[in-house]
């Protein structure tokens, strides 16, 4: 199994809306709706921010968002913050695996 | 508020077996219907699945990795295990161990993470 594609950097600025693409196959985003998403501050451990591609957890800011369109899934945040800025990991269900995204690094300009 | 802690040691020589435990705090390791995960992240890179473990035993592992690893349980202590065999260089980075969710929530996601442990190995 690959990683999903993620983009590498992403920026934005206070107030703005930006989205996070997560691009798979058939075989794991195209197949289940079970996308989720997670958000890792240097030194943290992840922080899970969206799962079955739109629920958020409870705690979660609606600010953000999840969407997927065949076997792309998408992360948005709207009214960025500065405390936004992290790295943002998807992660794909693949039957009885699971397979990341290679991260991408939002930028809170 | 359940909680996981990783413990083991942090440097392990290469082709030895890296071994790591994740403690279950605050609930019991068998209430609800979930799964218990390992995950890796070597040094400025991204997060690697390593394979996860129900508390019936049953087991599924990254297929990358599948030949050397072993993940346990032990109930009666509230803990799971991550056993990896014949490590490198390669196998260098923070190990996290975390909650795998099953239909009753949250589905295929991982709600509840340990604080990680760093691994390096090294002779």
């Amino acid at each position: 199994q690959s990683a999903l594609t993620q983009p590498a950097s992403v920026s934005g600025s206070p107030g703005q809306s930006i989205t996070i693409s997560c691009t798979g196959t058939s075989s794991d985003v195209g197949s289940y709706n079970l996308v989720s998403w997670y958000q890792q501050h240097p030194g943290k451990a992840p922080k899970l921010m969206i799962y079955e591609v739109s629920k958020r957890p409870s705690g979660v800011s609606n600010r953000f968002s999840g969407s997927k369109s065949g076997n792309t899934a998408s992360l948005t945040i709207s009214g960025l913050q500065a405390e936004d800025e992290a790295d943002y990991y998807c992660c794909s269900y693949a039957g009885s695996s699971r397979v990341f995204g290679g991260g991408t690094k939002l930028t809170v300009l | 508020q359940v909680q996981l802690q990783e413990s083991g040691p942090g440097l392990v020589k290469p082709s030895q077996t890296l071994s790591l435990t994740c403690t279950v705090s605050g609930g019991s390791i068998s209430s609800g219907s979930y799964y218990w995960s390992w995950i890796r992240q070597p040094a400025g890179k991204g997060l690697e699945w390593i394979g996860r473990i129900y508390t019936s035993g049953s087991t599924n592992y990254n297929p990358s990795l599948k030949s050397r690893v072993t993940i346990s349980v032990d109930t009666s202590k509230n803990q799971f295990s991550l056993k990896l065999s014949s490590v490198t260089a390669a196998d260098t980075a923070v190990y996290y161990c975390a909650r795998d969710g099953t239909r009753t929530g949250p589905f295929g996601a991982f709600d509840i993470w340990g604080q990680g442990t760093m691994v390096t190995v090294s002779s």
